[in-house]
Formats: C-alpha cells, sequence, structure tokens
C-alpha cells in the first residue's frame, strides 16, 4: 500500500485564485512529520512547510498553508494567491517515527505538476 | 545555494561502468540521504547515513553502495550500470531533528 498518495497528477488554475492539493498517508507510527517540497523545472527540491503530528494547529508559511486533518490522515497543501511562478511541481512526503539519530528518510508521493494561468 | 553540495552536476556514462557521486552535507548536519528521482518510481529514498554510520536502507540496489567520510561528505557509488539507472540522484542532510531536510541540487546521471 502506499503511504503518501496524491491523487492529482496535474491541475490548471488561474493566477491570484487559491490552490489546494491533496495529500492523504497511511501510517500506523503515532509519531511522524509531513512535509511539501515544491521541485520547478530547474530540478531543485525546495522546502515549503512541515507539521508534525503532535502540532496542535495547522501550520503556515507565508502564502502556504497545511490544513492537516489527523482523523482523516490528509495533509493537504493550500497556496493563498497563486502567482505565475507557483508553477512546479509539489510533492507531499513523510518521516516516520522519532528522529534524533534514528532512521528518518523521507518517503514521497507521485507528485502534482501545477500550472499556473495568467 | 543550499548548502548542500553535490558533484558532479551531470554525468554521461555507458551501460556496464561504474560512477561515484558526491555529496557535501550542510555544515553542522550529521545525516545524509540519498534519493533516487526517476520518471517509472518517482522520488525513492535510497539509504541514510548518519555520523559515518549506516541508519536505513531503501529501495537501493545492491549494484549501489554508499558511504559517509569522518568529514561527514558522502558518496554513492552505482556500478554495473544499466539504462534504467538513468535518473536525478539527489542528496539530502539534516542535522537529525526529524524537522530540517535540506536537498542539493542534484546529479543527472544519463547512461547510454
Amino acid at each position: 500500500a502506499q503511504k503518501i498518495t496524491q491523487t492529482q497528477p496535474g491541475m490548471f488554475v488561474q493566477e491570484k485564485e487559491a490552490v489546494t492539493l491533496d495529500c492523504t498517508y497511511d501510517t500506523s507510527d503515532p509519531s511522524y512529520g509531513l512535509f511539501w517540497y515544491k521541485q520547478p523545472s530547474s530540478g531543485e527540491m525546495i522546502f515549503l512547510i512541515y507539521q508534525g503530528s503532535y502540532d496542535q494547529q495547522n501550520a503556515t508559511e507565508g502564502r502556504y498553508s497545511l490544513n492537516f486533518q489527523k482523523a482523516r490522515k490528509s495533509a493537504n497543501l493550500v497556496i493563498s494567491a497563486s502567482q505565475l511562478g507557483d508553477s512546479a511541481m509539489y510533492f507531499c512526503a513523510m518521516r516516520e517515527g522519532r528522529s534524533g539519530g534514528g532512521a528518518d528518510g523521507l518517503t514521497f508521493g507521485k507528485g502534482t505538476h501545477l500550472i499556473i494561468q495568467p | 545555494d543550499s548548502g548542500v553540495t553535490q558533484t558532479p552536476k551531470h554525468l554521461i556514462t555507458a551501460t556496464g561502468q561504474r560512477v561515484t557521486l558526491r555529496c557535501s552535507p550542510r555544515s553542522g548536519d550529521l545525516s545524509v540521504y540519498w534519493y533516487q528521482q526517476s520518471l517509472d518510481q518517482g522520488l525513492q529514498f535510497l539509504i541514510q547515513y548518519y555520523n559515518g554510520e549506516e541508519r536505513a536502507k531503501g529501495n537501493i540496489l545492491e549494484r549501489f553502495s554508499a558511504q559517509q567520510f569522518p568529514d561527514l561528505h558522502s558518496e554513492l557509488n552505482l556500478s554495473s550500470l544499466e539504462l534504467g539507472d538513468s535518473a536525478l540522484y539527489f542528496c539530502a542532510s539534516s542535522p537529525g531533528s526529524g524537522i530540517g531536510y535540506t536537498f542539493g541540487s542534484g546529479t543527472r546521471l544519463t547512461v547510454v
């Protein structure tokens, strides 16, 4: 079974509209972290936002917010007021278990290709 | 510049050959991770080292190996290369907090 599922292979959105990118995850570990990364056409992986499993509030970073619904195992990324520069691949990822020198590699979803149209 | 340095940026080699990819982690980070990104498999975790010791193995082939040196830089060795090994190989580093993962710009490997 996939641990990270991103159901939207591609999305077209008008500039200045808000965008929600879906991500569901599967883990039995009570301690985990959820991440969103942006990969523009140049190829680098850019960290956007992080949500810990014990965090009480949804994470926000500028125009990015994470809609964390723990019971539904959902961690959707919301981009407000989209811009042309937001066009890129977006990946949801999960770290299972506690860190601190332990095994904590990330498991990635297959990504969503977001295209912002003027 | 993310602080994680990967060399070379591009590599073209023939089937059956062996290559070494190099990664210098961000200053102070003890963990190094290797990932492979291909069209077929997406982004896959290969292996993790923490302060010189192997911590976790993901979907790493037996033809691939890695190590982390005392100065914390890491090398990923790929041998008996096949066409299907063509991919973008990322190195990431982390201080071990489980929160801050910084990716390098990747090495694009093309096997012909």
